[in-house]
C-alpha cells in the first residue's frame, strides 16, 4: 500500500540548514510527484514545492531562494533542504503524494520541527 | 497568489444532519479544488478532487460541486466518525494553495 514517512531532525539551530527525507513506498517516484507542505503551530498550511516524476522542480516563489527538492529514486526517498532557517519556519513539515490532477492522494503524518537556539 | 477563503470555520452538528463547507477562490481555478479530512494526529485524507469526483474508498455521503471561483463540500447523514477537520486545496496555479480549515463537531 502506498506509504509516505517523513524523517529528520526535531530541532534546527537559527541560521542553520534544515535537511528533511521522505521515504516513500508503494508507488514508484518515476511514476508520481511529491511535494512537501508545513504548517506552524495554529496556522494554515502552505505548499512548498514538488518534485515531479521526470525530476523537474517547482517551488513557492515566497520559499525559492531558500529551498531546495531532490530525490533518489533507487532508494525511493524525496529530500528537503532549507537554509537560513528563522524561528518562523517552525512547523510540522509534510509530504504527499501527487496525483495526475495535481491533488494530493496520500499524505504522510509529518514531522516537527522547531527552529531555537 | 489564490487566496482560498473557506467557511465557517466551526460547525457543529447532530448526527444524521447535512453541513456544507464553502471555498472561495479569489480568481477562477476552473474546478482544480479538492478537499481533504484531517483527524488530529493522523495524516490528511482525500476526499474529494477536481471539485467534484469522489476518491476511491470515500463514503458517497461526502460530495463537492462548485465551478469558477466557488466550490463546496457537502456531507450527508452525519456519522460521529465524521468528526474532524475539513480543508480545500487549489491546484490550479502556483503555488498551490490551502483554505483555512472548518472544524466539524459532532453534537
Amino acid at each position: 500500500q502506498v506509504q509516505l514517512k517523513e524523517s529528520g531532525p526535531g530541532l534546527v539551530q537559527p541560521s542553520e540548514t534544515l535537511s528533511l527525507t521522505c521515504t516513500v513506498s508503494g508507488f514508484s517516484l518515476t511514476s508520481y510527484g511529491v511535494n512537501w507542505v508545513r504548517q506552524p503551530p495554529g496556522k494554515g498550511l502552505e505548499w512548498m514545492g514538488t518534485i515531479w516524476n521526470d525530476g523537474s522542480t517547482d517551488y513557492n516563489s515566497a520559499l525559492k531562494s531558500r529551498l531546495s527538492i531532490s530525490r533518489d529514486t533507487s532508494k525511493s526517498q524525496v529530500f528537503l533542504k532549507m537554509n537560513s532557517l528563522q524561528t518562523e519556519d517552525t512547523a510540522i513539515y509534510l509530504c504527499a503524494r501527487s496525483r495526475p490532477d495535481n491533488s494530493f492522494d496520500y499524505w504522510g503524518q509529518g514531522v516537527m520541527v522547531t527552529v531555537s537556539s | 497568489d489564490i487566496q482560498m477563503t473557506q467557511s465557517p470555520a466551526s460547525l457543529s452538528a447532530s448526527l444524521g444532519e447535512t453541513v456544507s463547507i464553502e471555498c472561495l477562490a479569489s480568481e477562477d481555478i476552473y474546478n482544480n479544488l479538492a478537499w481533504y479530512q484531517q483527524k488530529p494526529g493522523k495524516s490528511p485524507q482525500l476526499l474529494i478532487y477536481y471539485a467534484s469526483s469522489l476518491q476511491d474508498g470515500v463514503p458517497s455521503r461526502f460530495s463537492g460541486s462548485g465551478s469558477g471561483t466557488q466550490y463546496s463540500l457537502k456531507i450527508n447523514s452525519l456519522e460521529s466518525e465524521d468528526a474532524a477537520t475539513y480543508f480545500c486545496l487549489q491546484d490550479s496555479e502556483y503555488p498551490f494553495t490551502f483554505g483555512s480549515g472548518t472544524k466539524l463537531e459532532i453534537k
